[in-house]
């Protein structure tokens, strides 16, 4: 069965440092990687996502995702973040033979100091 | 373009009361259709999907049910509220295509009393 873990439930930064949130997945075969941005009371927003090919990818708002099959891993990253980038993101596993249902990691909530 | 709605946005009820909350998409024909749960400082537990009218998955046991009686419409119920779904609803949809991602709306408040 596919399983995501974030292992950090919650980072602090200052603003205009650089950000890496973690994300590490458990799947047989290749996965299909996503990341998404909660910001409080509201619904989900996609910022990337990974298929296959390229194993860096851009997403929205400037952050960008590595995937590294060799630790099974999917981190998250931003050069320097903003006061408006705090929020909760999660990352979330599909799977071809699993349909379009995802697992989703607990989240990791982000806190950005002035 | 696709959009996405759900209501209410909030909603307070005593245990025992039932419950129904909505979800609507626009914009597209046949897409698969999902009720995740959120509750506080935890992730999401996918609760229902759906790939039609009339056909719905449940992913965990409780005393919930949906149900999608047209192809746009998905519909969490419950007969008896318990304290325990109380938690943030989300509804989302995806296009029925692997590979591709899932669209979430703006999810309803529930706070059981």
């Amino acid at each position: 069965a596919q399983s995501v873990t974030q292992p950090d439930i919650h980072i602090t930064v200052s603003e205009g440092a650089s950000l890496e949130l973690r994300c590490n997945y458990s799947y047989g075969a290749t996965p299909y990687l996503f990341w998404y941005v909660q910001s409080p009371g509201q619904g989900l927003q996609l910022l990337l996502k990974y298929f296959s090919g390229d194993t860096l990818v851009q997403g929205i708002k400037g952050f960008e995702a590595e995937f590294k099959r060799s630790q099974s891993s999917f981190n998250l990253r931003k050069p320097s973040v903003h006061w408006s980038d705090a929020a909760e993101y999660f990352c979330a596993v599909g799977a071809v033979n699993y349909g379009q249902n995802f697992v989703f990691g607990p989240g990791t909530r982000l806190s950005v100091l002035p | 373009s696709q959009t996405i709605h759900q209501w209410p946005a909030t909603l307070v009820q005593p245990v025992g009361s039932p419950l129904s909350l909505e979800c609507t998409v626009e914009g597209t024909s046949n897409p698969n259709l999902y009720w995740y749960r959120q509750a506080a400082g935890r992730g999401l537990q996918l609760l229902f999907y759906s790939v039609g009218i009339g056909q719905i998955s449940s992913e965990v046991p409780q005393n919930l049910s949906a149900s999608r009686p047209q192809d746009r419409q998905f519909i969490l119920s419950s007969k008896k509220l318990l304290l325990s779904d109380s938690g943030f609803y989300l509804c989302a949809w995806g296009s029925g295509r692997a590979l591709n991602e899932q669209f979430f709306g703006p999810g309803t408040r529930l706070t059981v009393l």
